[in-house]
Parts: structure tokens; sequence; C-alpha cells
């Protein structure tokens, strides 16, 4: 298995610019999100995802878009990147989503987006 | 609003060492904590959870404790090695939702 794999790893992006940085997993698993990590602020909770065609809004949604149209893949779409995007982006993955049966999360490796 | 914070400042110390880190929340209860080890450009990977009725949890060199009087979750690492050089990251799940929430990680440097 692969696990969570996300591309790409870096990108720079305009100011204005849109653009869809790719998650997708082998691992069969429902739950799916979005993180971003910037210094001092730590992980912040993007987008998620409790199974095909299902998705919800996280901590920090604006300006970005998710769609869930299989189990495998979770995309995330900056429609008009701005430069407060810029951070390093995470997804992340689950068999269900977190609750009582304490379900840990996959991490991809990440990407690292610059936006000008 | 719900916060989970960690200690900002590094920690160093000398290899042998035990490290402790330190994870607080306010103003709510998680059900329980779960601690991450993430390296410089990878993603965080899952180590330890404790409950809110657990007191300790231990795995090899690790231990983690959950304090629920002092809002307050410990991890320890004994016997220290270089190897251990990483960011520590919290997390606590938000009851009845489907969010686990993070916080900034506090990073740790083992010299040998």
């Amino acid at each position: 298995n692969a696990g969570v794999t996300q591309t790409p790893k870096f990108q720079v992006l305009k100011t204005g610019q849109s653009m869809t940085l790719q998650c997708a997993q082998d691992m069969n698993h429902e739950y799916m999100s979005w993180y971003r990590q910037d210094p001092g602020m730590g992980l912040r909770l993007i987008h998620y995802s409790v199974g095909a065609g299902i998705t919800d809004q996280g901590e920090v949604p604006n300006g970005y878009n998710v769609s869930r149209s299989t189990t495998e893949d979770f995309p995330l779409r900056l429609l008009s990147a701005a430069p407060s995007q810029t951070s390093v982006y995470f997804c992340a993955s689950s068999p269900r989503p977190p609750g009582p049966l304490n379900e840990k999360l996959f991490f991809g490796s990440g990407t690292q987006l610059s936006v000008l | 609003s719900q916060k989970i914070e960690q200690n900002s400042e590094a920690l160093n110390i000398q290899e042998g060492k035990t490290a402790t880190l330190t994870c607080n929340y306010t103003n709510y209860s998680p059900a329980y904590l779960q601690w991450y080890r993430q390296d410089p450009g990878r993603g965080p990977v899952f180590l330890l959870l404790i409950r809110e009725n657990e007191k300790e949890k231990r795995k090899e060199r690790l231990k983690v404790t959950f304090d629920t009087t002092l809002k307050q979750s410990l991890f320890h690492i004994t016997a220290s090695q270089p190897a251990d050089s990483a960011t520590y990251l919290c997390a606590a799940w938000m009851d009845s939702s489907y969010k686990l929430i993070f916080g900034s990680g506090t990073r740790l440097l083992v010299r040998p």
C-alpha cells in the first residue's frame, strides 16, 4: 500500500491563479481531511469528508473548495490564490471519522505552496 | 473557543535524559488526546492515544499522562536519543464532531 499520496510536493502560484492539490489513498478509508500548517499555528483543519459525496467545513475553509466523488480521492481546490494561502498542506485519512472509537490519522507527505 | 496549547519553545536536552512535553487544553474536555511525531518535510505520524479515564499509557520508551483536573497531558520520552529529535504534536477529538484539532507542536532536540 502506498498510503496517502499527495501531489505536487512543491508549487509556486501567482496571486489570482487557481490550482488543485491532489490527494489519494489506497487504504479504503472513509474519512479524509485537509490541513494547513503554518509556523506557530500548528495544523488547522480546512475541509473534511466522511465518505464519497459528503464534505464539510473545518476551522479555516474560506478560499478552498473540495469534492469527494470517489472513496480514494479528495482534491483541494484554490479558486483564486492569495498570499495568505502560502502554507504547507497535508491530506490525512482514517478508516472512520474521528470519534469515540479513537481513529488515528494517516498523513501524506505534504505540499508546500507559495503564492506570490 | 476550544484550544490546545503546546510550548512553542524548543526543548533541548542531553542524550539519555527524559524529555517531557506538555499539552494543555481550555474551554472543553476531550474524550481523548493523541500524540504525533513530525519530522522535517514529512507528515505527522501517530504515536499514542490516551483516554480521559486513563491516567497513564506506555509504549516502549514513551509515556503519556492525562490529568483532567489540570486539563493537561504530559508526553515523556525516557532514555532519549538523537533520533528522537522531531516535532511532537498533541491532538484532541472535539466531542460530537468529526474533527481532530491539533496543537502547534513542540520541537525536541536531543544532543549527543
